[in-house]
């Protein structure tokens, strides 16, 4: 069973910059796969960010951008702002109209 | 706009079928690159992707629930609706109807959500 990965919790400061990843449990993530990464806070759906690995959603703001790095889908921001307080999710079409979401980032601005 | 809207009972009973709606508006179920499916999230749990019906009717579902799943659709009243058979304590959770963008695979609207409880 396909598992995707991403690291459990993660800190930034204020107005620094965080990278966070999406990964497979077996073999690489590619644009095949197009990545997508979600933002959500307590109570509410989740917010589209990224889709097809790179490009931003309307409306999302700049400082959100994404990528393939290496072997792994990455979500980085650039200079954080308190109320990028929140859980990402990324998730990962796996073809044949399956996909897989991750088991979230919990990220921490102090 | 795009709006999606769950619906559906808030307590279910364990062995029982739930059985959940999404009206959808500003949007044809039938339009090409256009599908709807259901993501779920137990409370303080990750997300995970359920089911999702295609403009041409076409259906897929997660592998590890496909036994105890059905979505369907009603283009007229442009609304979707999942089951799922045989409930347990760990269906419970939030469930989340949204509008995929084929094209780039990307569950770009979502509805607010609908939290289903399990109990006896």
């Amino acid at each position: 069973q396909t598992v995707v990965t991403q690291e459990p919790s993660f800190s930034v400061s204020p107005g620094g910059t965080v990278t966070l990843t999406c990964g497979l449990s077996s073999g690489s993530v590619s644009t095949d796969n197009y990545p997508s990464w979600y933002q959500q806070t307590p109570g509410q759906p989740p917010r589209a960010l990224i889709y097809f690995a790179n490009t931003r959603s309307s409306g999302v703001p700049e400082r959100f951008s994404g990528s393939i790095l290496g072997n792994k889908a990455a979500l980085t921001i650039t200079g954080a702002q308190a109320d990028d307080e929140s859980d990402y999710y990324c998730v990962l079409y796996m073809g044949s109209g399956i996909w897989v979401f991750g088991g979230g980032t919990k990220l921490t601005v102090l | 706009q795009i709006t999606l809207k769950e619906s559906g009972p808030t307590l279910v009973k364990p062995t029982q079928t739930l059985t959940l709606t999404c009206t959808v508006s500003g949007l044809s179920l039938s339009t090409s690159g256009v599908d709807v499916g259901w993501i779920r999230q137990p409370p303080g749990k990750a997300l995970e992707w359920l089911a999702n019906i295609y403009w041409d009717g076409d259906k897929r579902y997660s592998p590890s629930l496909k036994s105890r799943l059905t979505i369907t659709r009603d283009t007229s009243k442009t609304q979707v609706v999942l089951t799922l058979t045989n409930v347990d304590p760990v269906d419970t959770g939030t469930y989340y109807c949204v509008r995929n963008w084929w094209e780039r695979r990307f569950f770009d609207s979502w509805g607010q959500g609908t939290l289903v409880t399990v109990s006896s």
